[in-house]
């Protein structure tokens, strides 16, 4: 079956202009992750979502981010007002119920902050 | 304490050759831990899911040691395919992984 997607693959944009990236994640699964990845660096955890139960949004850096998850499928990572340190690979993954279970990741998108 | 650590490497093997790693944790509330894969400029794979104290598959071995609190990463007989850097994902009882950093292997010819 489809594996996680998200868009756009790559987007450069602006300092101080807000950027959305889009995560479809894979049919049925209820928990949705956002991580993020700076070059030669681990995986950071951004917010976490778990069908209509409150998100877990302690990773996320600043008030700048902010995340939906809109009718338990497909998710919207906003970034307001970008700096050059938000310059990363955006991960997200899915996985199919709470827990330690597998998660699956998107091929992410690469923001680049000019 | 961080909540995981691991040597980042690079772990210089040569073709044929054993490697094995480890990777720290700091709390633990569960059996279940996990390693993936990422290779250069791609997303994290899922390698090996251990839902015990081990699990072996093929060439790969993975091992947890709950009094000492880490887990273990065995790849025998290496092949340069297995260039990449592994991700290690304790065990937890909460509903967040925590990945580790990697350790980068690179297997020589």
């Amino acid at each position: 079956g489809a594996g996680v997607s998200q868009s756009p693959s790559n987007k450069v944009t602006e300092k101080g202009k807000d950027v959305e990236l889009r995560c479809d994640p894979i049919s049925g699964h209820t928990a949705l992750y956002w991580y993020r990845q700076s070059l030669g660096q681990g995986l950071e955890f951004l917010i976490y979502f778990q069908g209509n139960s409150a998100p877990d949004k302690s990773g996320l850096p600043s008030d700048r981010f902010s995340a939906e998850r809109t009718g338990g499928s497909v998710s919207t990572l906003t970034i307001q007002r970008t700096q050059q340190e938000d310059s990363a690979v955006y991960l997200c993954a899915s996985s199919r119920d709470t827990g330690p279970n597998t998660q699956y990741f998107g091929p992410g998108t690469r923001l680049t902050v000019l | 304490r961080k909540e995981v650590e691991q040597d980042p490497g690079p772990f210089n093997v040569p073709e044929g050759a054993t490697v094995a790693f480890n990777c720290t944790y700091s709390n633990s509330a569960s059996q279940s831990f996990f390693w993936y894969r990422q290779d250069c400029r791609k997303e994290p794979k899922l390698l090996m899911s251990v839902y015990s104290s081990g699990n072996e598959d093929g060439r790969f071995t993975a091992q947890l040691n709950r009094a000492s609190q880490y887990i273990s990463l065995l790849i025998r007989d290496s092949k340069l395919s297995d260039s990449a850097t592994y991700l290690c994902v304790p065990p937890y009882g909460n509903n967040r992984l925590a990945f580790g950093k990697g350790n980068q292997v690179v297997v020589i010819p």
